[in-house]
């Protein structure tokens, strides 16, 4: 079973402040996607990342996966409180299942 | 574009009953839909992956016998909860791919609340 560990699993920071939000694993990914969560729906794509190394930029959030397609990191500046909400990572590719093995996923909350 | 319906939103039922759940692609063809689960405060956990016109392929631990899979279309993929039981009550949450490769996006539904009672 192919195990994404995400941390920090809870996050409250004031608006204005960055954060980085950890993603790893002992398995090798096809790729790695990133996610974010509204309270009673369905989660919503972000970010799609397949080359090791590669880093991906949308607006203040940095997404990078590691050189060994192993582990992946989100970097937001500034927070806006409307960044509040569920971030999930998830990985495809991983021994060969195809579903997607998701990381528990970090609460965040940007307080104003 | 690429939007995943999925119906009802939320569903009350007793127990013992079955309840059917529809994921539907609106604009593109899904070759594979997969089912999620998601219990309070915890992460997604793939249920099974089901590919048009095929028997679905299910997760180590989940009974292909109490949660039916039928993919018999291009755009419809339905999971039924046979004889539900409060342990049951999830966020169930489809997606839908184009194609069946690890790099195809899978997009997601709005999920379905399920409470057993």
């Amino acid at each position: 079973t192919q195990l994404l560990e995400q941390s920090p699993q809870f996050l409250s920071i004031q608006e204005g402040e960055n954060l980085t939000v950890y993603c790893n694993s002992s398995s090798v990914f096809s790729s790695l996607q990133w996610y974010r969560q509204e309270p009673g729906e369905g989660p919503v794509l972000l970010v799609t990342v397949v080359t090791g190394g590669e880093v991906k930029k949308l607006k203040r959030l940095t997404f990078q996966f590691g050189d060994a397609r192993k582990d992946s990191s989100l970097h937001i500046t500034a927070a806006q409180p409307g960044d509040t909400g569920l971030y999930l990572c998830a990985g495809a590719g991983g021994g060969g299942a195809d579903g997607l093995t998701f990381g528990k996923g970090t609460h965040l909350i940007i307080q104003p | 574009g690429a939007v995943v319906s999925q119906h009802p939103s939320w569903v009350i039922c007793k127990s013992g009953t079955s309840v059917k759940i529809e994921c539907r692609s609106l604009d593109f063809q899904a070759t594979t839909m997969f089912w999620y689960r998601q219990f309070p405060k915890q992460s997604l956990m793939l249920m099974a992956t089901s590919n048009e016109g095929s028997k679905a392929t299910y997760e180590q631990g989940v009974e292909k016998d109490k949660f039916l899979i039928n993919h018999a279309s291009l755009t419809l993929s339905t999971l039924t909860v046979t004889s539900a039981h409060p342990e049951d009550s999830s966020f169930y949450i489809c997606s839908a791919s184009h194609g069946a490769g690890v790099t195809d996006t899978q997009y997601f539904g709005p999920g379905t609340r399920l409470t057993v009672l």
